[in-house]
C-alpha cells in the first residue's frame, strides 16, 4: 500500500483567490491523480499528473483553472484559481501502485470552503 | 475508462445483518476495486480482484467478479455501525466513479 498525505487538510477561502493542495506520497509511484468531490456528489476526476510531463486534464477542466506541478516522483500540488463558491469541495489526490499489483489509493483530502 | 454503477443507492440494515452491494459494468477488465468513504473523508481501498479470480475474502469483506455477466459484488457479514459508510466500485484503468451504495447501520 501507500501512505499518502495531503495539506491543508481543510481551509476556508475567500472568492477570488487561490490555494494550493500538497499531495505526498510515502514512495515512488509514476501516475498520480487529482479528484474533485462536491457535497453530496461522488468523485470527479480532474487530472492525471504523470512526472516529467504536462498534466492531463478531463473534458470540463482546464489548466489555467486548475494548475497542476509534479516536480519528482513523491509529491504532487494542484491548485484552485480565482475561486468561486461552486469550487467548494473535497479535493483528493490519488496515486496508481501498478508495479505493486494495480491498486489505487487515496489520500484523506482537502476540505475547500470558498465564501 | 469507464464507470462502475452500483446498486443498490441506499441500503439500511440491523448491525449483525449481512450487507449486499453490487457492481456492473461495461467492458472487459482486467481488474476492479472497491472503496469505503465515510463522511466527508478520503477513500479507503477495500480490496483488488482480478479477471482470473471469482471470488476474494478480506476478513468480513467478501468480493465476488463474474466476467460473463460484467458485474461484481461486495458482501460485508456482521455489519457493525462503523460500516455505515459510501461504497464505490471502480473498473480498471482510470478511476471513474459512479453514486456508489450508501450503507447505513443502525445499532
Amino acid at each position: 500500500s501507500a501512505v499518502i498525505s495531503q495539506k491543508p487538510s481543510r481551509d476556508i477561502c475567500q472568492r477570488g483567490t487561490s490555494l494550493t493542495i500538497q499531495c505526498q506520497v510515502d514512495s515512488q509511484v509514476t501516475m498520480m491523480f487529482w479528484y474533485r468531490q462536491q457535497p453530496g456528489q461522488s468523485l470527479t476526476l480532474i487530472a492525471t499528473a504523470n512526472q516529467g510531463s504536462e498534466a492531463t486534464y478531463e473534458s470540463g477542466f482546464v489548466i489555467d483553472k486548475f494548475p497542476i506541478s509534479r516536480p519528482n516522483l513523491t509529491f504532487s500540488t494542484l491548485t484552485v484559481s480565482n475561486m468561486s463558491p461552486e469550487d467548494s469541495s473535497i479535493y483528493l489526490c490519488s496515486v496508481d501502485l501498478r508495479l505493486a499489483g494495480g491498486e489505487q489509493f487515496f489520500g484523506p483530502g482537502t476540505r475547500l470552503t470558498v465564501l | 475508462s469507464q464507470q462502475g454503477e452500483e446498486d443498490p443507492q441506499a441500503l439500511s440494515i440491523q448491525e449483525g445483518e449481512n450487507a449486499t452491494m453490487n457492481c456492473s459494468y461495461k467492458t472487459s477488465i482486467n481488474n476492479l476495486q472497491w472503496y469505503r468513504q465515510n463522511s466527508g473523508r478520503g477513500l479507503v481501498h477495500l480490496i483488488l480482484i482480478r479477471s482470473n479470480e471469482r471470488e476474494k475474502h478480506s476478513g468480513r469483506l467478501r468480493v465476488t467478479l463474474d466476467t460473463s455477466k460484467k458485474s461484481s459484488s461486495l458482501l460485508i457479514t456482521a455489519s457493525r455501525a462503523a460500516d455505515t459508510a459510501s461504497y464505490f466500485c471502480a473498473p480498471q484503468g482510470k478511476l471513474i466513479f459512479g453514486q456508489g451504495t450508501t450503507l447505513q447501520v443502525k445499532p
